[in-house]
């Protein structure tokens, strides 16, 4: 298994451009998250999904967009980039909680470090 | 407004010494409290916490829930140079299916030979 892969590792964009982080799971998760980590400070909720075809903002959503047409796949669109999205992106992704459970462990991607210049 | 804090917000050691990092945290329906372990690249999940007063240990790492000062430590014995990492609490809170997880800013912690 590959986990949870994240595309591109590195990227630079312009102010206004655009551009969507990639990011899939092989491990027939439900639930998938986007987190940003600015420096200093822990990891803030973009956007969730708890399935295919269903997403909920999280905790910084303004500035970006997500779809998930597979259980697979969870793309963070980013439009009009602007230098205060400049961060790393993590995405990750889990099996619902368990009855009798209150969390299941969120298995992380390796992290996309956008710069907006 | 779900808020976590951790401290110290760095620390430099030396091999062998001991540390306690620790996290507190003001948050609406507490589930869960986590540490992660954050080197180079993406969080491990270290431990989790439910119950107060309960230690979770493993190896050199251990960590307690103290539900009534709304707290938890995180002790780390006989530090190891690989033990240098950023160390992230987090608090599961919520009523929904999906609990949101709030970080707090993590300690960076840096083990010198």
């Amino acid at each position: 298994n590959a986990g949870v892969t994240q595309t591109p590792k590195f990227r630079i964009l312009k102010i206004g451009q655009s551009m969507t982080l990639q990011c899939a799971q092989d491990m027939n998760h439900n639930y998938m998250y986007w987190y940003r980590q600015d420096p200093g400070m822990g990891l803030k909720l973009i956007y969730y999904s708890v399935g295919a075809g269903i997403t909920d903002k999280g905790e910084v959503p303004n500035g970006y967009n997500v779809s998930r047409s597979t259980t697979e796949d969870f793309p963070l669109r980013l439009e009009l980039a602007a230098p205060s999205q400049t961060s790393v992106y993590f995405c990750a992704s889990s099996y619902p909680p368990t009855s009798g459970s209150s969390y299941n462990e969120q298995f992380f991607g390796p992290g996309t470090r956008l710069t907006v210049l | 407004e779900d808020k976590v804090v951790q401290s110290p917000l760095s620390l430099v050691v030396h091999e062998g010494d001991t540390v306690t990092l620790n996290c507190s945290y003001e948050v609406t329906n507490f589930r869960s409290l986590l540490w992660y372990k954050q080197e180079k690249k993406a969080p491990t999940f270290l431990f989790m916490l439910t119950s107060s007063g309960i230690e979770k240990k493993s190896g050199r790492l251990s960590s307690i829930l103290d539900k009534k000062e709304l707290s938890s430590i995180l002790n780390i014995t006989a530090t190891q140079t690989g033990d240098s990492a950023i160390y992230l609490c987090a608090v599961l809170a919520g009523g929904t299916s999906y609990g949101k997880l709030t970080f707090g800013q993590g300690t960076i912690l840096t083990v010198h030979p």
